[in-house]
């Protein structure tokens, strides 16, 4: 079965400094991976995925991803964290193909910045 | 603003009874799933729908249904609600049913009382 693992439940970090959050995954076959953030009162917003190719993989909002194969781990980063970036991040990864298309979701790590 | 919409945007109902979550996909995808948002269980999902047809089951209570229609929105229905369902019903979309990314609407809070 398909897992994925976000070890902390919240991130502190300062305005300005560069952010990880950290994320890793199980699966039998090749991981296609996601990040999605989650404002309060909001849905999920589509960050960036990993599919193939480069292991480095950018997206929205001045985010980028890591891919590491031999490591299982995907870690979101971004060089200099806005307090506007505090929510709630998650990692998922897509299931067996034949088992459709759907996404197995870590358990969120909530991101503070502080001024 | 993904493009997906849901109704309604907050719901309170007792035990017992049988609500309906709608969604409408972004214009031109295919693909509707339908997730649940709780403290205890995390997001977990719950069904996918694509063209009309079921294509994958996730952990959907037996008391818990859901369709497509031909002009591709999707209907949740939920029904025996227990204290237990109140949750957040997510619904997401994509074009197919491969490796697409999947956009999420904005949710439907339900609270059983």
């Amino acid at each position: 079965a398909q897992s994925v693992a976000q070890p902390e439940d919240q991130v502190n970090v300062a305005e300005g400094n560069p952010l990880t959050v950290k994320c890793t995954y199980s699966v039998s076959g090749n991981p296609y991976l996601f990040w999605y953030v989650q404002y309060p009162n909001r849905g999920l917003q589509f960050l960036l995925k990993y599919i193939t190719g480069d292991n480095l993989v950018k997206g929205s909002y001045g985010f980028e991803a890591e891919f590491n194969k031999s490591q299982t781990s995907f870690h979101l980063k971004k060089p200099s964290a806005l307090v506007s970036d505090s929510a709630l991040y998650f990692c998922a990864v897509r299931d067996l193909p034949d088992a459709g298309n759907m996404l197995t979701f870590g358990g969120g790590t909530r991101l503070m910045v502080k001024p | 603003d993904s493009g997906v919409t849901q109704t309604p945007k907050h719901l309170i109902t007792a035990t017992g009874q049988r609500v309906t979550l709608r969604c409408s996909p972004r214009s031109g995808d295919l693909s509707v799933y339908w997730y649940q948002q709780s403290l205890d269980q995390g997001l977990q999902f719950l069904i996918q729908y694509y063209n009309g047809e079921e294509r994958a089951k996730g952990n959907i209570l037996e008391r818990f249904s859901a369709q497509q229609f031909p002009d591709l929105h999707s209907e949740l229905n939920l029904s025996s609600l227990e204290l237990g369902d109140s949750a957040l019903y997510f619904c997401a979309s994509s074009v197919k049913a491969g490796q697409e990314t999947q956009y999420f609407g904005p949710g439907t809070r339900l609270l059983v009382l």
